[in-house]
């Protein structure tokens, strides 16, 4: 099974940008990668996805390199309410099965 | 619009005993999907629920179980509760499935003694 790979911790200073990376090697071609956070004691936080292109949206942006073998979430401007865990997530479609793997996830720490 | 409601917050059960766990959805969203958060773990899939149907399941024994009403709300059954169990099970829904923008509750904090 295709799986991601994240650093345990990052930290950021409020304000700056905050490039989370992940490794996702295994990939195969038709798999979406997913970001979401998750905020001490709640559900996870749907942040974005991609397959294959950049994308952006109101939260943040997704840069998925050509070879799609890691990608990076880009916080443009960190705020302490960005302080979560974020996890990198591969959907894995194969043999009509379809089910979504997480990694272990970043904390980041959003630093006054 | 109100979100994805899970009940009950917190649960403590024996061993060997069954539960059940609710979630309702966000309305108008038919996909319900369930996953299990431990801190050595992480998240893991369960099953997803489709229009009633479980349309993909994970990798957890069948002492997991699910089920979907007519109306989208979703049960999760555990029987035969282990230690291992414990654990907050999360409830998600989305608009289509197949894991697009999912909407999680604030799960179900399941302790088994």
């Amino acid at each position: 099974d295709a799986k991601t790979t994240q650093p345990p911790s990052m930290d950021c200073a409020e304000g700056r940008a905050a490039n989370l990376p992940c490794n996702h090697s295994t990939i195969s071609g038709n798999e979406y990668v997913y970001w979401y956070r998750q905020i001490h004691s709640q559900g996870p936080q749907y942040i974005i996805h991609g397959l294959k292109n950049n994308e952006t949206n109101e939260m943040a942006s997704l840069i998925i390199t050509e070879d799609r073998k890691s990608s990076t979430l880009i916080l443009p401007h960190a705020t302490l309410r960005d302080t979560a865990v974020y996890y990198c997530i591969v959907r894995v479609a194969r043999n009509r099965d379809d089910k979504i793997i997480f990694g272990k996830g970043t904390r980041l720490h959003i630093l006054p | 619009k109100a979100g994805v409601t899970q009940t009950p917050r917190y649960l403590i059960k024996t061993r060997g005993q069954q539960v059940t766990l609710s979630c309702s959805p966000i309305s108008g969203h038919r996909s319900v999907s369930w996953y299990q958060q431990t801190p050595g773990q992480g998240l893991q899939f369960l099953f997803e629920y489709f229009s009633e149907t479980q349309r993909n399941k994970g990798n957890f024994p069948g002492r997991f179980s699910g089920r979907q009403f007519s109306n989208s709300r979703s049960e999760m059954n555990v029987s035969t509760l282990e230690l291992g169990d414990s654990a907050l099970y999360l409830c998600a829904s989305s608009l289509s499935g197949g894991f697009e923008k999912l909407f999680f509750g604030s799960g179900t904090q399941l302790s088994v003694l």
